[in-house]
């Protein structure tokens, strides 16, 4: 399969906790960004890590990157009602996408 | 200012017809893309023009053609509408080639909901 993977699917969570969720790739890559899709709307970057990069912050966002691994995580801290979206990983200069992770937050 | 914008929003069709959906952005970028978003949600890119030029062409059927008037517009023209290109249609954006380079950050447009009956 040419398509990128988040994981899990779906992940439901209080308001306050943090919510980690995964993408994997198959290629190598040069960089590998984040982005956000709000129920019908447009996606929206959040972050970027290069492959010679491991971590990076961006206010309550941590991106990790294991290129041994062909792996990444986006880890939202003290989540709120408004991160309730979907979350996609995108690799190999934005080709390849996975169908995203659902995340609800209960208030 | 809308940064990308296309149009129409939502477009409800018959199998057979043709239809066309456009995108113009506005932030100077010198990228544009298509991108198709199905049913389970999984982005797929169809094409990409760098400075009018057709640099990314990935399996698409024929009966879609892009056109790129100016590097500020990406029109999306299918013919033939097939139940199965009912999707949602999304145009973006970015600065720097797509291949070979680092691309940017994307820039989306809010997406055209295709509906073919």
């Amino acid at each position: 399969s040419q398509q990128g993977e988040e994981d899990p699917q779906a992940l439901s969570i209080q308001e306050g906790e943090n919510a980690t969720m995964n993408c994997s790739y198959k290629t190598s890559i040069n960089n590998l960004q984040w982005y956000r899709q709000n129920s019908g709307r447009g996606l929206v970057h959040l972050i970027l890590i290069r492959s010679n990069e491991r971590e990076k912050h961006s206010g309550r966002l941590r991106v990790t990157l294991d290129t041994s691994k062909k792996s990444s995580s986006l880890l939202i801290t003290a989540s709120r009602a408004a991160d309730t979206a979907s979350y996609f990983c995108a690799s190999n200069y934005q080709l390849i996408w996975g169908a995203g992770t659902k995340l609800i937050i209960k208030p | 200012d809308t940064a990308v914008s296309q149009t129409p929003k939502y477009l409800v069709t018959q199998m057979g017809n043709d239809k066309s959906i456009k995108c113009e952005q506005n932030l100077g970028h010198d990228t544009m893309y298509w991108y198709k978003q199905d049913s389970k949600k999984f982005l797929k890119i169809m094409f990409s023009y760098n400075n009018k030029e057709l640099i990314i062409n990935e399996t698409v059927p024929n009966r879609f053609s892009p056109k790129s008037p100016d590097k500020a517009h990406l029109n999306l023209h299918i013919n033939s509408l097939e139940l199965g290109d009912s999707a949602v249609y999304f145009c973006a954006s970015s600065q720097g080639i797509q291949a070979g380079t680092t691309a940017g950050e994307l820039f989306f447009g809010e997406g055209s909901r295709l509906t073919v009956l």
